[in-house]
């Protein structure tokens, strides 16, 4: 089925990076972008960027940039999102999510989230 | 653009008719997606373009709007129904901008 898994949970210290994996299946990964999103606790969600799997094209929500890179491996269906110079604020779940598709204009698959705690 | 959600919690009892509004800031046409999540669990895509359901969603859920008013409408409330739900624009990008969500309680 189609389906984005995602990498397991980490925890960076204070000004680390991390970087986090979204691997598909179920379809052609280079036919949909790929999004993330992220859900502090208690919180709503927040986009981050998109990547276009095919291009490598990528946009980034102005708060993020010059701190997030979005990119993929083709050959094995995955796309990855870096987060650097990380601070508490960041402490939040990451999900990828694929789309807007050309027959449902949305966000219509997610991964199952990944829980990046940032702490010293 | 600014979406507002509202309200950004309510209580309701199984049954119930229950309608959440979405505003946007400027005119996004029907470039709306709403969302359904739960504790612990990624969003779950229901309706986008403002009123397609999505494949395998409930019909008593139902979305309607265009431009800047949205509405997101559960005829009948289940108890698998309560959770958060966000809107989000996808017109005018970037940013793919989300509501702030509203919580349904039971009540």
């Amino acid at each position: 089925q189609v389906q984005l898994v995602q990498s397991g949970a980490e925890v960076k210290k204070p000004g680390a990076s991390v970087k986090v994996s979204c691997k598909a299946s179920g379809y052609t990964f280079t036919s949909y972008d790929i999004n993330w999103v992220r859900q502090a606790t208690g919180q709503g969600l927040e986009w981050m960027g998109w990547m276009n799997p095919n291009s490598g094209n990528t946009g980034y929500a102005q708060k993020f940039q010059g701190r997030v890179t979005m990119t993929r491996n083709t050959s094995i269906s995955t796309a990855y999102m870096e987060l650097s110079s990380l601070r508490s604020e960041d402490t939040a779940v990451y999900y990828c999510a694929r789309g807007p598709g050309s027959r449902n204009y949305a966000f219509d698959i997610w991964g199952q989230g990944t829980m990046v705690t940032v702490s010293s | 653009i600014q979406l507002t959600q509202s309200p950004s919690s309510l209580s309701a009892s199984v049954g119930d008719r229950v309608t959440i509004t979405c505003r946007a800031s400027q005119g996004i046409s029907s470039y709306l997606a709403w969302y359904q999540q739960k504790p612990g669990k990624a969003p779950k895509l229901l309706i986008y373009a403002a009123s397609t359901l999505q494949s395998g969603v409930p019909s008593r859920f139902s979305g309607s709007g265009s431009g800047t008013d949205f509405t997101l409408t559960i005829s009948s409330l289940q108890p698998e129904d309560f959770a958060t739900y966000y809107c989000q624009q996808l017109n005018n990008f970037p940013p793919y901008t989300f509501g702030q969500g509203t919580k349904l309680e039971i009540k």
